[in-house]
């Protein structure tokens, strides 16, 4: 089976770094996603790492490390907008698309 | 955009109803999947379908049926539906950005079970 533990809340100011980990365990592993939920809203794709290393999206970076079933989000310049919950996923393998998804991050950003 | 709807957007139903929940893709994609969402619980895949006609069970599958007689019309079936059935509920299509899997998903509906 799959799990996905990632911390429930964060909190940070406006302008500042903050980095929501994600740690996995999977029969079988793809890639580490990360989705967007703003309060009311439905998830939207972030980005997606199948590889070791960092990848960059403007203020939102992804890293991944498959030997340590280990993953996480860096938000900069933090903006009170990103305020939101952040969801890690893991693509298992399957050639069907079936995402599986950790619990989520609640992030606030405070002025 | 991919243009996925799901309806009805609010639902408020009692105990032992049955409730159908549709979702509509004007995108052409072969794969869609339902998900709810509870708080604490994250995002969990009811059914997917991987074509017409082609459907199977997620993780959480007990009391729900799918049917997919269109490409572009996904129906998740509550045959009768329980208070453990409130939820939100996502509907999502499969498509492919930079070489990774991404999930779009419907704007959802929230369904409360009296």
């Amino acid at each position: 089976g799959q799990s996905l533990e990632q911390p429930s809340e964060v909190t940070a100011v406006e302008g500042a770094i903050v980095q929501i980990n994600c740690t996995y365990q999977t029969s079988g592993f793809y890639g580490l996603s990360w989705y967007q939920q703003h309060d009311g809203g439905a998830p939207t794709f972030l980005s997606y790492n199948a590889l070791d290393g960092l990848e960059e999206t403007g203020r939102f970076s992804s890293f991944l490390s498959r030997s340590d079933s280990y993953g996480y989000l860096l938000l900069q310049e933090l903006q009170m907008k990103d305020s939101a919950s952040y969801f890690c996923a893991v693509l298992p393998g399957s050639t069907l698309g079936r995402l599986y998804f950790g619990r989520g991050t609640q992030l606030t950003v405070w002025p | 955009d991919a243009g996925i709807t799901q309806s009805p957007r609010h639902k408020v139903t009692e105990t032992g109803t049955p409730v159908t929940l549709r979702c509509h893709q004007t995108e052409n994609h072969r794969y869609m999947y339902w998900y709810r969402q509870d708080p604490g619980h994250g995002l969990r895949l009811i059914h997917y379908s991987y074509g017409v006609k082609d459907t199977d069970k997620g993780e959480v599958s007990d009391g729900y049926s799918v049917s997919r007689s269109k490409t572009e019309d996904f129906l998740l079936t509550l045959e009768s539906a329980t208070s453990s059935q409130t939820s939100v509920y996502f509907c999502a299509i499969s498509g492919e950005k930079d070489g990774a899997n991404v999930l779009t998903f419907g704007a959802g509906s929230r369904l409360t079970v009296l």
